[in-house]
């Protein structure tokens, strides 16, 4: 099992430039989440899905999109480039609902917009 | 998700015990008490979490108050490789939709 894998790991981006940050994971995980890291912070949740076809906001999605067409992959689309996404971006996914059910994290894209 | 509040920094020698606190005085009935911990350069990883009864894994224990408004997770021996930033985190049973929440957590030292 490769886990969760994210690419790339590093990107810099023009201001408004678009770009997709790709989450793929292999353990047949029905919730995915994206999470950005500011330097210095917690993470903030920018989406999540329960399941392939549906897909929902977090505490910062504004300036994102996501899709889940399959129940493997959960890109995260930013559309407008902006100084203030850039940050560290984590995607993780988790098996079921149940509370036993651990988060399983990639090892995050590096985002740089000037 | 109720708040939890945790200590910004704490240091520790290597092979030593660490006792890493966290206080949830708000916690409800239905909540659980997670612990992830993030090396440098990673994402996070899941560590432990328990409801009521203390808990051991492989990594760590997790010792719950009687009341539950606080918690501890304990290292038995710290190593070099422990040092990262631990994050305590209560999430309710019955919302599982939603995603963990991570606040800025406890960034642990390990010296030699």
């Amino acid at each position: 099992n490769a886990g969760v894998t994210q690419t790339p790991k590093f990107r810099i981006l023009k201001i408004g430039q678009s770009m997709t940050l790709q989450c793929a994971q292999d353990m047949n995980h029905n919730y995915m989440y994206w999470y950005r890291q500011d330097p210095g912070m917690g993470l903030k949740l920018i989406y999540y899905s329960v399941g392939a076809g549906i897909t929902d906001k977090g505490e910062v999605p504004n300036g994102y999109n996501v899709s889940r067409s399959t129940t493997e992959y959960f890109p995260l689309r930013l559309e407008l480039a902006a100084p203030s996404q850039t940050s560290v971006y984590f995607c993780a996914s988790k098996l079921d609902r149940a509370n036993n059910s651990p988060l399983h994290f990639g090892n995050g894209t590096r985002l740089t917009v000037t | 998700d109720a708040k939890t509040t945790q200590p910004n920094s704490m240091e520790s020698n290597e092979e030593e015990p660490v006792h890493l606190p966290c206080n949830h005085s708000t916690i409800s009935g239905t909540d659980y008490i997670h612990w992830y911990r993030q090396l440098p350069s990673q994402g996070p990883e899941y560590v432990i979490h328990g409801l009521t009864s203390n808990v051991n894994n492989r990594m760590a224990s997790l010792a719950i108050a009687e009341d539950r408004k606080s918690s501890t997770l304990i290292l038995h021996r710290a190593t070099l490789r422990d040092a990262a930033v631990y994050y305590c985190i209560l999430r309710a049973g019955n919302q599982a939709g939603t995603a963990l929440i991570f606040g800025k957590g406890t960034t642990l030292s390990v010296s030699s």
